[in-house]
């Protein structure tokens, strides 16, 4: 595809539930970003993969959120036991060289998750 | 610690101008992103600054002073179809994108 595609688009989890939820950059792309972003805010960071490498998982709120890439290119994000306070858009983002460059992150769709 | 500020909403009419300002206090600075986002829609790239001085792109151009910790972004002939937010990111030393809480431009006819 032509873009960063994610899936599911929406997913409501009722409170203690697993989730996993499924980004596909963009062909190629070497970087690949997790964004969290709540209602009327900027995203923010969770975690970065370089390849298949984990560079940074600075920003994963707890233990119960795991990301991996495991070949470099589709990754997952799994958020164990959703509490109420995890309902937001997630967003996954993909760029075409490393981290030490300054170029440009293509966002997919993101998935709205809604934890009740 | 690391703060983007941005106004929280702001209201043109169409067909006309409209500046948006973003200040910035980062660990280091190695450039700085306008991103539109339609509600509803992922984040797209408008611009990116790294020297001082203003990039033109079209209707929009975005401004960078790094002394001053200053951006804005400014949009002309304004549409409609602008009305989206704005969101200002900065790139700091370990080139993690600190992001605003974005700029939400209404469009009036």
């Amino acid at each position: 595809g032509a873009g960063v595609s994610q899936s599911p688009r929406y997913k409501v989890a009722k409170r203690g539930q697993d989730v996993a939820l499924r980004c596909d950059p963009i062909s190629g792309h070497v970087s690949l970003f997790w964004y969290q972003q709540a209602l009327g805010q900027g995203p923010e960071f969770l975690t970065y993969f370089q390849n298949e490498a984990q560079l940074d998982k600075s920003g994963l709120p707890s233990d119960r959120f795991f990301a991996e890439r495991p070949e470099g290119s589709v990754s997952t994000l799994k958020i164990q036991r959703t509490q109420q306070e995890d309902s937001a858009v997630y967003l996954c983002a993909s760029s075409l060289a490393g981290l030490d460059t300054s170029y440009e992150q293509y966002f997919g769709p993101g998935t709205r998750l809604t934890v009740t | 610690g690391q703060n983007i500020d941005q106004p929280t909403e702001m209201t043109a009419t169409e067909g006309a101008i409209v500046q948006i300002n973003c200040t910035y206090q980062t660990s280091g600075f190695n450039g700085l992103f306008w991103y539109q986002q339609h509600a509803g829609e992922a984040p797209t790239f408008l611009s990116y600054n790294v020297l001082d001085g203003l990039e033109e792109k079209g209707r929009f151009s975005s401004f960078l002073s790094r002394s001053k910790g200053y951006s804005y972004l400014l949009l002309k002939e304004l549409q409609m179809k602008d009305s989206a937010s704005y969101l200002c990111a900065v790139l700091d030393s370990n080139y993690q994108l600190i992001w605003g809480a974005g700029t939400k431009l209404i469009i009036k006819p």
